[in-house]
């Protein structure tokens, strides 16, 4: 099955650039997955991606995907004090239906 | 009511209580889920429903007994808790079980804790 990874923490300055990494194993995997968790609020979607594009960009949001070295990233531009928030990254194994979540890194904005 | 909702969104009981938690989603979806969300530990799923039938128990103990009586509800029948049971209880939906990105919407949770 899938196994996810990312860092814990990430701390950036407000208007910088945010980069949140994560690792999967399962070369299989068909789509991957950003979603945030606000405090006291459930998990929302922010974004996925085909395992057949190695980029997908959202206004601010560019998603890139490294298939050679199973890496995801999710790069925010101009990051607010409104994107401090816990940032899951998960990855749906071919063959399945259910997405594998990591951890999440939760990301700290600070002015 | 639009989304994921769940019912209720703080519950404290003893070891001995029966409760209950519920989800409603209004999205239309088919499949649903239950997460056990803990501190510094990955998302847990607990059991998946598609068209009311379960399809997933990812061993989780009997004093956890959830009920889905139709596409738009599920719960969650607590019974006997134990302390290390207190967690975020997570309910999802998406469209159904089948192939492509199988979206999954999120309720904000139920924060439960076991005295």
């Amino acid at each position: 099955g899938e196994d996810v990874e990312q860092s814990l923490f990430l701390s950036v300055r407000e208007g910088d650039s945010s980069v949140i990494n994560c690792t999967y194993t399962d070369s299989s995997s068909t789509y991957l997955y950003w979603y945030k968790q606000e405090p006291g609020a459930g998990l929302q979607l922010l974004t996925y991606i085909f395992s057949n594009m190695d980029m997908k960009q959202d206004q601010r949001l560019t998603v890139l995907l490294n298939k050679k070295d199973k890496h995801l990233s999710l790069r925010i531009a101009d990051t607010q004090t409104g994107d401090s928030a816990i940032y899951f990254c998960a990855g749906l194994s071919g063959g399945s239906y259910i997405p594998t979540f990591g951890r999440g890194t939760s990301l700290i904005v600070h002015p | 009511e639009t989304g994921v909702t769940q019912t209720p969104r703080h519950l404290v009981m003893g070891m001995t209580n029966k409760k209950s938690l519920k989800c409603e989603q209004h999205l239309g979806h088919n499949a649903m889920y239950w997460y056990k969300q803990s501190a510094k530990k990955p998302l847990e799923l607990m059991f998946v429903y598609n068209f009311k039938e379960q399809t997933e128990n990812n061993s989780v103990p009997s004093r956890f007994s959830p009920e889905c009586p139709n596409s738009s509800h599920l719960f969650l029948h607590l019974h006997t808790l134990q302390p290390e049971d207190s967690a975020l209880y997570l309910c999802a939906s998406s469209q159904a079980l089948a192939g492509g990105p199988n979206e999954q919407f999120f309720g904000p949770g139920t924060r439960l804790t076991v005295l």
